[in-house]
């Protein structure tokens, strides 16, 4: 089973710039979250999506920041402008959403954002 | 949503058991505890998880107190590729299958040493 893909793996933009990531999920998993994670910290989430419709949002700057999963498959997440503080990993996980409670999500590999 | 405390950093020796704590006192009855860990410049991988038994994996065992107020993971045999960061996070949901977050804390950074 292919895992979940994520790309660019790294990016180094200047403050003020947009910037956008792209995730393919797991084939079939219809929930798919992304995590801004800092530093030295845990992850946090951004925005989850159930198919194409967002479940929470709530923690993600819409100021800036904007994601998206028209067809319920790929998911792109962008920052326009950015900031410095928005330096960090951007991880994207998927988790099958069957009726069955308490599957895993699974991880990709992250996008590593420097903003200088 | 319950709160997570594990230590900052710890120790084991290769080739033995790596015990790591986790206190979640204000875990609600249907909550239940995730295991995950990341390995440096990885993404999070999935360990194990419970509500209220012990559970055991492949990968490690899973010990909840019967107050459910702390657990402990135990990696029965560490090796080098177990060095990385372990989260203990429990699991919020709400309603159908679909509302379940996970909220993390900092972890705990396990070095297996040689």
């Amino acid at each position: 089973e292919a895992g979940v893909a994520q790309s660019p793996r790294y990016k180094i933009i200047e403050k003020r710039q947009s910037v956008a990531f792209w995730c393919n999920p797991i084939s079939g998993h219809a929930t798919l979250y992304w995590y801004q994670q800092i530093l030295g910290q845990g992850p946090k989430l951004l925005i989850q999506f159930q198919n194409n419709g967002v479940v929470d949002d709530s923690q993600l700057p819409k100021d800036r920041f904007s994601a998206e999963r028209l067809k319920g498959v790929d998911s792109t997440l962008k920052i326009q402008p950015a900031k410095l503080e928005d330096s960090a990993v951007y991880l994207c996980a998927s988790r099958r959403s069957d009726g069955k409670m308490n599957t895993e999500a699974f991880f990709g590999q992250g996008t590593r954002l420097t903003v200088v | 949503d319950a709160k997570t405390t594990q230590p900052p950093s710890m120790d084991c020796a290769e080739g033995r058991a790596a015990n790591l704590p986790c206190n979640h006192s204000t875990i609600s009855g249907n909550e239940y505890v995730y295991w995950y860990r990341q390995i440096h410049s990885q993404g999070p991988q999935y360990i194990i998880h419970g509500l209220k038994n012990n559970e055991t994996n492949e990968m490690a065992s899973l010990i909840i107190t019967e107050d459910r107020k702390s657990s402990t993971l135990i990696l029965p045999h560490a090796t080098l590729r177990d060095t990385a960061v372990y989260y203990c996070i429990v699991k919020r949901s709400w309603g159908v299958d679909s509302n379940y977050q996970l909220i993390w804390g900092a972890g705990t950074k396990l070095i297996i040493k040689p």
